[in-house]
């Protein structure tokens, strides 16, 4: 059974930095990419950012390029983001997903996990 | 930069078809992908690459994606179908959702 779990999440002032960690289990992390999705309670999804099976290929939305960094693990079957100078409009779950396709940067994302909350706060 | 337009929502009958379209240009060249989200829960993907049905979800759920308009088609609407659904397609390698339409069955 595929599982990803998000952590890291929490409450922090604008400017701070914070680590968020997606652990996956139940398939074969290295044969596919993975993505970084978040939504703002009670709005729509927002691709974030997206890495492939080996790190090779990168990608970032406009509104976090520069400040985010996605990085993964395949020795511990994980997946991370880097988020620094955080802001207010940074609030939101942040979703781990994996691409239904294996070695595909780009396609549809066939498991979510549950999220991990992120509240930029003074 | 890309953008997909879905309509904010949609009401249909319990036992009736519900259409959601998604509109973008020329989102007939690219695939699109559907995502449904009830409240409180991640979303799951019941459509990918326009047409095709992961394992496990019905057959009531078929999509369509042609010129400028991609359309999830639920048939025999079911009361447990009533949530917020994404459609997602790329490009220049960002990946882009619509708005989210919320799917009421009244």
């Amino acid at each position: 059974e595929v599982q990803l779990v998000e952590s890291g999440g929490g409450l922090v002032q604008p400017g701070r930095s914070l680590r968020l960690s997606c652990a996956a289990s139940g398939f074969i992390f290295d044969d596919y990419a993975m993505h970084w999705v978040r939504q703002v309670p009670g709005k729509g999804l927002e691709w974030v950012s997206g890495i492939s099976w080996n790190s090779d290929n990168i990608g970032y939305a406009d509104s976090v390029k520069g400040r985010f960094t996605v990085s993964r693990d395949n020795a511990k079957n994980a997946l991370y983001l880097q988020i620094n100078s955080l802001r207010p409009e940074d609030t939101a779950l942040y979703y781990c997903s994996k691409v239904a396709l294996r070695i595909t940067m780009a396609g549809a994302f066939d498991y979510w996990g549950q999220g991990t909350l992120v509240t930029v706060s003074s | 930069s890309y953008e997909l337009t879905q309509p904010p929502s949609v009401s249909v009958s319990p036992g009736q078809t519900a259409s959601i379209t998604c509109s973008g240009d020329r989102l007939g060249d690219k695939y699109a992908h559907w995502y449904q989200q009830r409240p409180g829960q991640s979303p799951v993907l019941v459509i990918f690459q326009d047409s095709q049905r992961p394992s496990g979800i019905p057959g009531r759920f078929s999509g369509s994606n042609s010129g400028n308009t991609a359309t999830l088609t639920i048939s025999g609407t079911q009361a447990m179908d009533e949530a917020g659904y994404y459609c997602q397609a790329w490009d220049s390698r960002i990946a882009v959702f619509g708005g989210g339409t919320k799917l009421t069955v009244l």
